[in-house]
């Protein structure tokens, strides 16, 4: 199974919005709708942020939003804080019944 | 609070079999959830290694499952991961999590802090 695309990195300046985007195949992400996104700062664990493309896990705040459209899906972050910063991975199902992860995106805060 | 914490050797001989046990406390280990392995080779991504529920059903990477199996002690409310015959290129940070659903819907919502487990010999 391959990995998920994701973009190396993205930037933005606080209080902006960014979007990730995390593009998969009809086996994965286009056909089911079992995307979650992890946020993992520097030497800590990934931490769940969104599950089942739009859904936030208690303690996530709102600024923190999932969407898919075809066989991509998008977390956005509105309001850029510092303490956002951090890698961000997406995964899915597959239709192998196993688990894909992207290859992780680099959030700078400028 | 539900919390995880994985053990088990830092270094392990190429060729050899690498062994880790995640403990679970603040959640009983056979309530319902699937019990995840994942890996995160050093200054690279995640790799889900396989996830397992408290019957024995078993899900695995299909790059991996020729060398991993994955096991669940109810009675001790832990579950572990084998790997066999390792090389450098298995040397990476261990975690194990809580998937509170069908174990492959890449949902883990809570996380072990991690384990660095180096292969050399």
């Amino acid at each position: 199974q391959s990995a998920l695309t994701q973009p190396p990195s993205v930037s933005g300046s606080p209080g902006q919005s960014v979007t990730i985007s995390c593009t998969g195949t009809s086996s994965d992400v286009g056909s089911y709708n079992r995307v979650s996104w992890y946020q993992q700062p520097p030497g800590t664990a990934p931490k769940l942020v969104i599950y089942e493309v739009s859904y936030r896990p208690s303690g996530v705040p709102d600024r923190f939003s999932g969407s898919k459209s075809g066989n991509t899906a998008s977390l956005t972050i509105s309001g850029l804080q510092a303490e956002d910063e951090g890698d961000y991975y997406c995964s899915s199902y597959t239709s192998s019944t196993t688990v894909v992860f992207g290859g992780g995106t680099k959030l700078t805060v400028l | 609070q539900v919390q995880l914490q994985e053990s088990g050797p830092g270094l392990v001989k190429p060729s050899e079999t690498l062994s880790l046990t995640c403990a679970v406390s603040g959640c009983s280990i056979s309530s319902g959830y699937y019990w995840g392995w994942i890996r995160q080779p050093p200054g690279k991504g995640l790799e889900w290694i396989g996830s397992i529920y408290h019957s024995g059903t078993t899900y695995y990477n299909p790059s991996l499952k020729s060398r991993v199996t994955i096991s669940v002690d109810t009675s001790k409310n832990h579950f572990s991961v084998k790997l066999s015959s390792v090389t450098a290129a298995d040397t990476a940070v261990y975690y194990c999590a809580r998937d509170p659903y069908g174990g492959t819907w890449g949902h883990f919502d809570y996380w072990g802090q991690g384990t660095l487990v180096t292969v050399s010999s």
